[in-house]
């Protein structure tokens, strides 16, 4: 079975400051994993993905996302926060031969002024 | 390219009554995806067709909720009657239906419909 657990249900930021979401996955196959994120009454959009091309992968809007196998981890990253940012931030997984989806719960950012 | 299309993008209803929601993909996409999402949780898969065929519909509550998708292209998902547990706004998604140049199968999602269950 495959799952994705985001740690965090809420993150809360200054702007300015650096970000980090955090996500595990569980699988015995090595996943397509992705992150999506979903600002107020938005649709989801894609902010990178990782196909085991380069551990470190770097999304849009200055976030990257590096795959440990060690750790199982995924963890979502900004150097400097803005506004903007603040939104719900899903992490997802696909078992390696799997075209099934499977979401995290999510996790919510707020940046303070 | 255009994005995935859903309509409407709000209905309000009350319980026991019937509500249908159409999606209509990317062009050329042969995966798509319905998922609800319940305020404050992660979307979870309803339904995934692949072209004209159901890939998984093990979450599909199909005592009430019923989907299509006819030709394998434009999809609609069927709710009757409605509970209130309803509630939640209803995404749909496609994708290639097989891996891209970079060897991922990457979903793109619709703008989504909210339904409110009274």
């Amino acid at each position: 079975a495959q799952s994705v657990t985001q740690l965090d249900s809420h993150v809360s930021v200054s702007e300015g400051t650096p970000v980090l979401l955090r996500c595990n996955y569980s699988s015995s196959y090595s996943p397509s994993l992705f992150w999506y994120v979903q600002h107020p009454n938005k649709g989801l959009q894609l902010l990178l993905k990782y196909t085991s091309a380069a551990t470190l992968v770097k999304g849009i809007n200055g976030f990257e996302a590096e795959f440990k196998k060690s750790e199982t981890s995924f963890h979502l990253t900004k150097p400097s926060a803005h506004m903007s940012d603040a939104a719900e931030y899903f992490c997802v997984s696909l078992l390696g031969g799997s075209y099934i989806p499977t979401f995290g719960r999510g996790t919510s950012l707020i940046v303070h002024p | 390219e255009a994005g995935v299309a859903q309509s409407p993008r709000y209905k309000i209803i009350e319980k026991r009554q019937s509500v249908a929601f159409w999606c209509n993909p990317i062009s050329g996409h042969a995966t798509l995806y319905w998922y609800q999402q319940i305020l404050g949780q992660g979307p979870k898969l309803l339904i995934q067709f692949q072209n004209n065929g159901v890939v998984d519909d093990s979450q599909l509550p199909k005592d009430r909720f019923s989907a299509e998708r006819l030709k394998g292209v434009d999809s609609t998902l069927k709710i009757q009657p409605a509970k209130l547990e309803d509630s939640a706004v209803y995404l749909c998604a496609s994708s290639q239906g097989g891996k891209d140049e970079s060897g991922a199968n990457v979903l793109t999602f619709g703008a989504g419909s909210r339904l409110t269950v009274l």
